[in-house]
């Protein structure tokens, strides 16, 4: 069964830091890796999609990379600001053991806090 | 236009009441999903359409009634639930059906309580 890990789980830093969100996942046959964006109580944002296939993705100050051999994922967040304080959540898509491919599992978050 | 709408924002019900929760998405996507998000949780899947039909079901129980009407609609029916299924209720979309995934679009989801 696919498990998917989040370190830290919460991160407080100061504005303009650099910042590295991890993710591990115990099944490397998976089809994609995804990161998102939650704020409280509120839906999720998608931040950045990796196809299996791919190393990184990249969007604006946010770089996402995967080794999928190793199952490991890390978002790099350059240059932090207060409006990046959210909770971020990995997810990974489908692995052999599923049916539809389709099934997104998710990690618990790292909730970040950028101090001003 | 990457939206997913969801109503009603929020809803409390009893445990003896029928409601029924709303998803709707105008990008032509193929796959609709449900998901579970209890507090301080990850998003747990419940259910998902692939072409208007049922493709996935996460052993949910039957007090949960997934319904898709069209292509643009997702309905949940909610009967006889309980305190515990309290949380915030998540749906998305993908361009892609199941079994070809592509980003998963969320909308804000519906805030429910069951007293």
């Amino acid at each position: 069964k696919q498990e998917v890990t989040q370190i830290p789980a919460a991160l407080s830093v100061p504005e303009g830091e650099n910042l590295v969100l991890n993710c591990s996942f115990t099944d490397s046959a998976i089809y994609n890796l995804q990161w998102f964006r939650q704020d409280p109580g509120k839906g999720l944002t998608s931040l950045l999609l990796i196809q299996s296939s791919q190393r990184e993705q990249t969007s604006g100050r946010l770089n996402a990379s995967l080794d999928k051999s190793s199952g490991r994922s890390t978002l790099y967040i350059a240059a932090s600001q207060p409006g990046d304080s959210a909770t971020y959540l990995c997810a990974v898509s489908g692995s052999q053991s599923n049916q539809a491919g389709t099934a997104l599992i998710f990690g618990k978050g790292t909730t970040l806090s950028v101090s001003s | 236009d990457t939206e997913v709408t969801q109503t009603p924002k929020h809803l409390v019900m009893g445990m003896t009441n029928k409601k029924s929760l709303k998803c709707e998405q105008h990008m032509g996507h193929r796959a609709m999903y449900w998901y579970k998000q209890k507090a301080k949780k990850p998003p747990e899947l419940m259910f998902v359409y692939s072409y208007e039909k049922l493709s996935i079901n996460e052993s949910v129980p039957s007090r949960f009634s997934p319904e898709c009407p069209n292509s643009s609609l997702l309905n949940l029916h909610l009967h006889a639930l309980q305190p515990e299924d309290s949380a915030l209720y998540l749906c998305a979309s993908s361009q892609k059906a199941a079994g070809q995934t592509d980003t998963q679009y969320f909308g804000p989801g519906t805030r429910l309580t069951v007293l």
